[in-house]
C-alpha cells in the first residue's frame, strides 16, 4: 500500500543535541511538507519542497533544516538552535504543490520531547 | 493578518447531527479543506470546497460561502468513531495552507 512513513514515532532529546526525523513516501508525489503541531494551535509549516533538490522555508523554519536528495525522502533535522522543539511533527506529501484541490497525505507523526 | 476560527470543542450524541463552523480571513482564497484527525494520528482528508454551496459525501457534507468567509462541516448519523478533531484549512493567494486550531468533537452514547 502507498503511503508516508515517519520515524521514529517517539524521540527524546537532550538540550544541545541535533535530531533527524525521517519521512519516506512511495506515492510518487512531487511535493513534500513538514508541519509542526502544538496544542491549541493550527498546523504551522516548517519547510516544503516541490521538486527534488529544491526546498523553501515555511513560516517557522528557524532552527530546522531539510534536504530533498531523492523524490521519496524529505528528512527534517531539528537543530540545537530551535528554542522550543518539543512538539508533534507531521510530514505530508501531495501530487504537486500550488493551486487546485491539493490534497495532502500525512504520515503518522513523530513526537519529539526535549529533556 | 490571516486567521481561521473554529470552536475549540463540541459535544454531540451518537446518532445525532452536528455542524462544525469555520470562519476565515485570509489574503486571497483558493479553496477550503476539512481534515479529520484522531488523537495522536495523522490528519486525513475529508472535503474540499472552492465554489459556494454544499458538497455532500456520504454522512459528511461541507458548505462554503466565500462572501461571508464561512464554511461548515455537517456530520450526520454520528458514530462513536467520529470522535476526533476536525481541522479547517484555507489556501491563500500564495497557494499556502492556513490552518485553524481544530475542533475536538466528543461523541456521547
Amino acid at each position: 500500500d502507498g503511503g508516508i512513513t515517519q520515524s521514529p514515532k517517539y524521540l527524546f532529546r537532550k538540550e544541545g543535541q541535533n535530531v533527524t526525523l525521517s519521512c519516506e513516501q512511495n506515492l510518487n508525489h512531487d511535493a513534500m511538507y513538514w508541519y509542526r503541531q502544538d496544542p491549541g494551535q493550527g498546523l504551522r509549516l516548517i519547510y516544503y519542497s516541490q521538486i527534488v533538490n529544491d526546498f523553501q522555508k515555511g513560516d517557522i523554519a528557524e532552527g530546522y533544516s531539510v534536504s530533498r536528495e531523492k523524490k521519496e525522502s524529505f528528512p527534517l533535522t531539528v537543530t540545537s538552535a530551535q528554542k522550543n522543539p518539543t512538539a508533534f511533527y507531521l510530514c505530508a506529501s501531495s501530487i504537486r504543490g500550488g493551486a487546485g484541490a491539493n490534497v495532502l497525505t500525512f504520515g503518522a507523526g513523530s513526537r519529539l520531547t526535549v529533556l | 493578518g490571516q486567521n481561521i476560527d473554529q470552536p475549540t470543542e463540541m459535544t454531540a450524541t451518537e446518532g445525532a447531527i452536528v455542524q462544525i463552523n469555520c470562519t476565515y480571513q485570509t489574503s486571497g482564497f483558493n479553496g477550503l479543506f476539512w481534515y479529520q484527525q484522531h488523537a495522536g494520528e495523522a490528519p486525513t482528508f475529508l472535503s474540499y470546497n472552492v465554489l459556494d454551496g454544499l458538497e455532500e459525501k456520504g454522512r459528511f457534507s461541507s458548505f462554503l460561502s466565500r462572501s461571508k468567509g464561512y464554511s461548515y462541516l455537517l456530520l450526520k448519523e454520528l458514530q462513536m468513531k467520529d470522535s476526533a478533531s476536525y481541522l479547517c484549512a484555507v489556501m491563500d493567494s500564495n497557494y499556502q495552507l492556513i490552518w485553524g486550531a481544530g475542533t475536538k468533537l466528543i461523541i456521547k452514547p
